[in-house]
Parts: structure tokens; C-alpha cells; sequence
């Protein structure tokens, strides 16, 4: 079956900006991009989604090249609060007609002052 | 709205015996899903309802685990007998209907705060 990687974990300090890459070869055409959050004990929680190019909201930007084989994060200005899990999540064709979601295995990202 | 609702928050139990995890959704969502987070295999989709109906569970690890959806407010996932290696954070999640007619990443997820399983 299809997955998609991410990298394991990540550094960084406050007030840099961090960026997040995702790839999902197969992912199907029809499908979003979808970014979630996780704090422990808690279940993740949505921060982005786009569909191609690039896609900005309060907290974050998505970047999605023309072929949409990968994603990437940017979290601008990371602080101490955006230590978490982070998610990619896709749909990739499945054989039984809906297409499948798959949630990457998630980048633990420390934040350090 | 609560958000989605959980019960248990944290189960232990022995090996071989009977557990229940239960969960109510958002009211008006229309899909259910069941996943399982370790610290090994990351969030596994185990199955998904739509409308109350099972649509895929390809994710379900074995015949221990089963799980209904009596009604659009209920959900329960079963494992008959349990093991140790079924210990895990269990999470459900439901939303909107997806694009396509299917599960969609594009609908956001909402998850509730999980079971905490511990089998001895």
C-alpha cells in the first residue's frame, strides 16, 4: 500500500522558521492535502489543507509542487508551544472505489529557547 | 457542540478479557473512524463508518477486534479476546461528508481524546 514519509524528528530554536516535507507519490488526483497537530495525551487537530500551489492561514503555510508528490509545512516564527507531532494526511486510490487516507508517521518537532 | 466523546479515557485490563471502547461523534457528521496510535506504527486506520455503515475495514488487525455503529450518535469498538500487544491509544475521529462521495482528506477530522489501553 501506498505511504507517505515523513522525516522522524526535528530541531529548532524560537523565532526560526521550520519547514515540514511530505511525500506521497500516489496521492490521488482528487484529494487534498490535509496537516494535523499533535500535543501528547491530546488527539491531533487540524492546521492546513490545500490542493495545489500554496495555501496560508494564521498559523501556517502549505507549499504543493505542480506534480502534488510532496507537501511541505512552513510553520513561520516557531515558539516554544509549537513543540509537537505533526501529520501529513492524503487520500490514495484504493480498489474498492473510495480513495484511502493515509497519515504519514509524523515529525517530532522541539521547539528550544 | 462537545466535540467527539471518548469513553474510557484510560482501560486496563488482563490478558484475555473483554474491552469496549466507546465514542459519540459530532452531531451531523457523517463519518466515523476508528484509529490506533503506538509509538511503533504511528495512526493506523482501523475502520470507518459511513452514514452507520461499515465501509472499509481492511485496517482491523484480526477477528479479535470488531466494531458497530448502532446509530449516528454511537460507536463502540470491540476486542475479544485482548492481548499486551493491543495496548495503544485508540482515537475516533468523524466528519463531513467527503468530495467525491468518499472519505476525503479534504473534510477536516475531528478526534477525540483517546482510550489509553494498557493490557497486562
Amino acid at each position: 500500500l501506498a505511504k507517505t514519509t515523513q522525516p522522524i524528528s526535528m530541531d529548532s530554536y524560537e523565532g526560526q522558521e521550520v519547514n515540514i516535507t511530505c511525500s506521497h507519490n500516489n496521492i490521488a488526483t482528487n484529494d487534498y492535502i490535509t496537516w494535523y497537530q499533535q500535543f501528547p495525551s491530546q488527539g491531533p487537530r487540524f492546521i492546513i489543507q490545500g490542493y495545489k500551489t500554496k495555501v496560508t492561514n494564521e498559523v501556517a503555510s502549505l507549499f504543493i509542487p505542480a506534480d502534488r508528490k510532496s507537501s511541505t509545512l512552513s510553520l513561520p516564527r516557531v515558539s516554544l508551544s509549537d513543540t509537537a507531532v505533526y501529520y501529513c494526511l492524503v487520500g490514495v486510490g484504493f480498489s474498492g472505489g473510495y480513495n484511502k487516507l493515509i497519515f504519514g508517521a509524523g515529525t517530532r518537532l522541539a521547539v528550544h529557547p | 457542540d462537545a466535540g467527539v466523546i471518548q469513553s474510557p479515557r484510560h482501560e486496563v485490563t488482563e490478558m484475555g478479557q473483554e474491552v469496549t471502547l466507546r465514542c459519540k461523534p459530532i452531531s451531523g457528521h457523517d463519518y466515523l473512524f476508528w484509529y490506533r496510535q503506538t509509538m511503533m506504527r504511528g495512526l493506523e486506520l482501523l475502520i470507518y463508518f459511513n452514514n452507520n455503515v461499515p465501509i472499509d475495514d481492511s485496517g482491523m488487525p484480526e477477528d479479535r477486534f470488531s466494531a458497530k455503529m448502532p446509530n449516528a450518535s454511537f460507536s463502540t469498538l470491540k476486542i475479544q479476546p485482548s492481548e499486551p500487544r493491543d495496548s495503544a491509544v485508540y482515537f475516533c475521529a468523524s466528519s463531513l461528508l467527503g468530495i467525491a462521495g468518499g472519505p476525503s482528506s479534504y473534510n477536516e477530522q475531528f478526534f477525540g481524546p483517546g482510550t489509553r489501553l494498557t493490557v497486562l
